[in-house]
């Protein structure tokens, strides 16, 4: 178990409003990840973070936006939702420890957010 | 643009007969990853290959990474419910990579 929370597990809105997904850790990992799960896409990668404000693009990168001011939180935003961000969230962390280079992720619970 | 495909995307066997699922690409990757996901969990991570030609077993579970690191399969023996999920293989263009791209998974179900 790495301790990855996820919060909420589940949030419907409406297009247009603001949301903000937070992933928490427990154990001070440099690496962590957001992707997007969806249907025939599999899982994608939205933005991840190699450290407290050090963040980069995904391939899903647009309407999305990621922050990290402290190792254990790293908060993913859609800054005016669409329906076609419908879909589930998971954070996950790389165990550089346990992994040294092969980026093995563990992932949280997930968020499934439906736009309305 | 590096690109894991795998087959068969769905899967459906009765318990007790053996399956193979693959993750090919025409690039080559530094490392290879199983995860299986349950519903409404998150994936969990089976195993990792990183040489070329290798095999790992984890009870009836095989996993085999291709000579050329391009490819992998997964092989299950004598299928249980319990093995029922999807699937995805990841992978690793290089050392210093960041980050891991995903296959689109293989739903596999296993009938009672």
């Amino acid at each position: 178990d790495a301790g990855i929370t996820q919060s909420p597990r589940h949030k419907v809105t409406e297009t247009g409003t603001p949301v903000t997904l937070r992933c928490h850790q427990t154990e001070n990992h440099r690496y962590m990840y957001w992707y997007r799960q969806d249907p025939g896409h599999g899982l994608r990668l939205i933005h991840y973070s190699y450290g407290v404000k050090d963040t980069d693009k995904g391939e899903v990168s647009d309407g999305y936006s990621v922050s990290r001011s402290k190792t254990e939180d790293f908060l993913l935003t859609l800054e005016s939702a669409t329906s076609s961000q419908t879909s589930v969230y998971f954070c996950a962390i790389s165990v550089e420890e346990t992994s040294g280079t092969y980026n093995e992720q563990f992932f949280g619970p997930g968020t499934r957010l439906t736009v309305l | 643009t590096q690109l894991l495909e795998q087959s068969p995307q769905f899967l459906s066997i009765q318990e007790g007969e053996n399956l193979t699922v693959y993750c090919n690409s025409s690039s080559v990757f530094s490392s290879l990853q199983w995860y299986r996901q349950e519903p409404g969990e998150g994936p969990v991570l089976l195993v990792t290959v990183v040489t070329g030609g290798e095999v790992k077993k984890l009870k009836r579970l095989t996993f085999q990474f291709g000579d050329a690191r391009k490819d992998s399969s997964l092989h299950i023996t004598a299928a249980q419910p319990g093995d029922t999920g999807l699937y995805l293989c990841a992978g690793a263009g290089s050392l210093s990579d960041d980050k891991i791209i995903f296959g689109k998974g293989t739903r596999l179900h296993i009938l009672p």
